[in-house]
């Protein structure tokens, strides 16, 4: 089984440009997170998503950001016009049952993620 | 203020000694997860904790989850140097939605 895959690895982007970062889940999930990563810090939450709809976006910037998870094909995280403050690695997660429930069938697997360098 | 607390934040040692890194919260949690991430790379789930008072051993990592489920412990037993890198405890609130809330993670590097 793949697990998570995310694409491209790296992405460099001139101030002003969009981002686009996209992320397939594993087989059989349909529960898909996005995070931000700073160098030596812990993941941020951002968006949490499941097929076609967002379900909690409370960690996302309220302007040129954007996120989607349609019914065919990857989760998409787009950034429009973007700034050197972006740079950063962004992580895809998914899990094939919501994470509440305090089971271990409840877990999260993590894709690559993609590096993000805004010039 | 961060959600999970993770001590220490830096850890250096040398091969062969034992380490206990903390996740602490005023927060109860659901389940809890311990990651390692190298660098460059995605995290990689080790263990999942659900129940108050668990212990769970994957070879010389010892898990375990605080009885109330506010926090947990990651211990090392006879650390090497492959053991080097950024331990992250993440957890789902009991009260909050479904996703996963990470601390700020423990740097661990073993020297040889």
């Amino acid at each position: 089984n793949a697990g998570v895959m995310q694409n491209p690895r790296h992405l460099v982007r001139r101030r002003g440009q969009e981002a686009r970062l996209r992320c397939s889940p594993m087989k059989g999930h349909s529960h898909v997170y996005w995070y931000r990563q700073l160098p030596e810090e812990g993941l941020k939450f951002m968006v949490y998503l499941q097929k076609e709809n967002i379900i909690d976006e409370s960690g996302m910037p309220k302007e040129r950001f954007s996120a989607e998870f349609p019914k065919e094909g990857p989760s998409i995280l787009r950034i429009q016009q973007v700034v050197r403050g972006d740079s950063a690695a962004y992580f895809c997660a998914s899990s094939r049952y919501i994470l509440r429930t305090g089971s271990e069938n409840t877990e999260a697997f993590f894709g690559q993620g993609t590096r993000l360098t805004v010039v | 203020t961060q959600l999970l607390e993770q001590s220490p934040q830096f850890l250096s040692i040398q091969e062969g000694e034992n380490l206990t890194v903390y996740c602490n919260s005023s927060s109860v949690f659901s389940s809890l997860q311990w990651y390692r991430q190298e660098p460059g790379e995605g995290p990689v789930l080790l263990v999942t904790v659900v129940t108050g008072g668990e212990v769970k051993k994957l070879k010389r990592l010892t898990f375990q989850f605080g009885d109330a489920r506010k926090d947990s412990s990651l211990h090392i037993t006879a650390a090497q140097t492959g053991d080097t890198g950024l331990y992250l405890c993440a957890g789902v609130q009991e009260t909050s939605g479904s996703r996963l809330t990470f601390g700020e993670g423990t740097q661990l590097t073993v020297n040889p």
